[in-house]
């Protein structure tokens, strides 16, 4: 059983492209969350998605950032215009479930470097 | 405000020592608790959890305690090896909502 993919590991942009993420969760499940790790700190919470529903972007930053979670394909967390602050770990979780008990799984992260 | 708190920022013990990292939190509505660990450039590896309505739970090797009373819960490890050398993390999330709020990290060493 595959565990979560991401891709790219790692991926350099200049200030002011654009930045695609993209994540495909474990089979069976449904659940998507994307989190942020600036250096020397520990990992935020960005995002929660399920197919085709954003559920909670408490931690997303108002401009700039989008996510989705078509009903086919990858999720993907997009990063427009992207400033050097940006650059950072990006890590994707995916669960079968919500509620209280469900743990999150994590894939390896893209690193991504502003220029 | 940082809600789930890892006071000490590293941490050395040697081989078939046990190691001992803690945590704390703030925020009474949290009622699930979950460490991870994690290497250098990997993502992070879920190790064992326990709900609020526990004080122990157990998974080989690891060891939980949750003091609620003192929000403050705990991570053992016995006996430690060199394999367990990494940063570990303790997360917290509440029955209503599934986002993991993390600590920011123990760095445990594990010498000879």
């Amino acid at each position: 059983n595959a565990g979560v993919m991401q891709n790219p590991r790692h991926l350099v942009r200049r200030r002011g492209q654009e930045a695609r993420l993209r994540c495909s969760p474990m089979k069976g499940h449904s659940h998507v969350y994307w989190y942020r790790q600036l250096p020397e700190e520990g990992l935020k919470f960005m995002v929660y998605l399920q197919k085709e529903n954003i559920i909670d972007e408490s931690g997303m930053p108002k401009e700039r950032f989008s996510a989705e979670f078509p009903k086919e394909g990858p999720s993907i967390l997009r990063i427009q215009q992207v400033v050097r602050g940006d650059s950072a770990a990006y890590f994707c979780a995916s669960s079968p479930w919500t509620g209280r008990f469900g743990e999150q799984y994590f894939g390896p992260g893209t690193r991504l470097t502003v220029t | 405000d940082q809600q789930v708190k890892q006071n000490s920022p590293s941490l050395s013990v040697q081989e078939g020592r046990i190691s001992i990292l803690n945590c704390d939190y703030t925020n009474s509505m949290f009622d699930y608790f979950l460490w991870y660990k994690k290497y250098p450039a990997e993502g992070p590896t879920f190790l064992i959890s326990i709900s609020s309505i526990k004080d122990k739970n157990e998974d080989g090797r690891f060891t939980v305690f949750l003091n609620k009373s003192a929000k403050h819960l705990s991570l053992h490890i016995v006996p430690s090896q060199p394999g367990d050398s990494a940063v570990y993390f303790c997360a917290a999330k509440t029955g209503t909502a599934s986002k993991l709020t993390f600590g920011t990290g123990t760095r445990l060493q594990v010498t000879l």
